[in-house]
């Protein structure tokens, strides 16, 4: 079956550091790959995503890169700020699944001045 | 903005109560998706529907029904709540179709405890 290991956290960095935070998975098929974020008292929101392997997805200064050779979809930021401070879930959707999103266990990330 | 909105954000039952939570969308989406969040275990789907009445069980339906009349209300309900149900409830929804089928959207989760 599907399944996506993360890192383990919390991670904790300071501030203008650079962040890594690793996904790897394991699916049948072409699936699609998810990086999304909770904030503090908030729901998840999606992050960035990549739907076939070399994609690169981007947003907010996070970047994640679709490498199939290795099944891994790991997060990076050059810079992070205190206000990026939340758990990070890595997810994937694979074909024919209808939406269904299998997610790993997050990863606390804590930025401080 | 595409809201969905569940309805308490934190609850307190006791063992044995039937709890209902409830979520609504108001962006006209197909799907919607009940999981809860657990420390260490991330998200799991409970269940999840694609079209009004209609439902199918995700990883862990156990202890769990759900109900879909409305096209934008999606219900968990848990006959008699349990402590081990103790959890973090996430409702999603998302259109159906590729393209749309790959972003979900979440809302801010209600907090049940079971004492």
């Amino acid at each position: 079956g599907n399944s996506v290991t993360q890192m383990e956290g919390p991670v904790t960095l300071s501030e203008e550091a650079f962040l890594t935070i690793n996904c790897t998975y394991t699916a049948t098929g072409y699936p699609s790959l998810f990086w999304y974020v909770q904030y503090p008292g908030e729901g998840l929101q999606l992050l960035l995503k990549a739907t076939k392997a070399d994609d690169k997805g981007s947003n907010k200064g996070f970047e994640a890169t679709y490498r199939k050779e290795t099944t891994s979809f790991h997060l990076e930021k050059g810079s992070v700020q205190v206000s990026d401070s939340a758990v990070y879930f890595c997810a994937l959707r694979n074909t024919g699944t209808a939406s269904k999103l299998t997610f790993g266990t997050g990863t606390r990330l804590q930025v401080t001045l | 903005d595409v809201k969905v909105t569940q309805s308490s954000r934190y609850l307190v039952k006791r063992t044995g109560e039937k709890v209902f939570l409830e979520c609504v969308q108001d962006m006209d989406h197909e799907n919607m998706f009940w999981y809860r969040q657990d420390p260490g275990l991330g998200l799991r789907l409970i269940y999840f529907s694609y079209d009004v009445k209609m439902k199918e069980k995700g990883d862990i339906p156990e202890g769990y029904s759900v109900s879909r009349e409305k096209k934008e209300r999606f219900s968990l309900i848990l006959e008699s709540a349990s402590t081990n149900q103790t959890s973090m409830y996430l409702c999603a929804s998302s259109f159906a179709g590729r393209t749309g089928a790959n972003v979900l959207t979440f809302g801010a989760g209600s907090r049940l405890t079971v004492l």
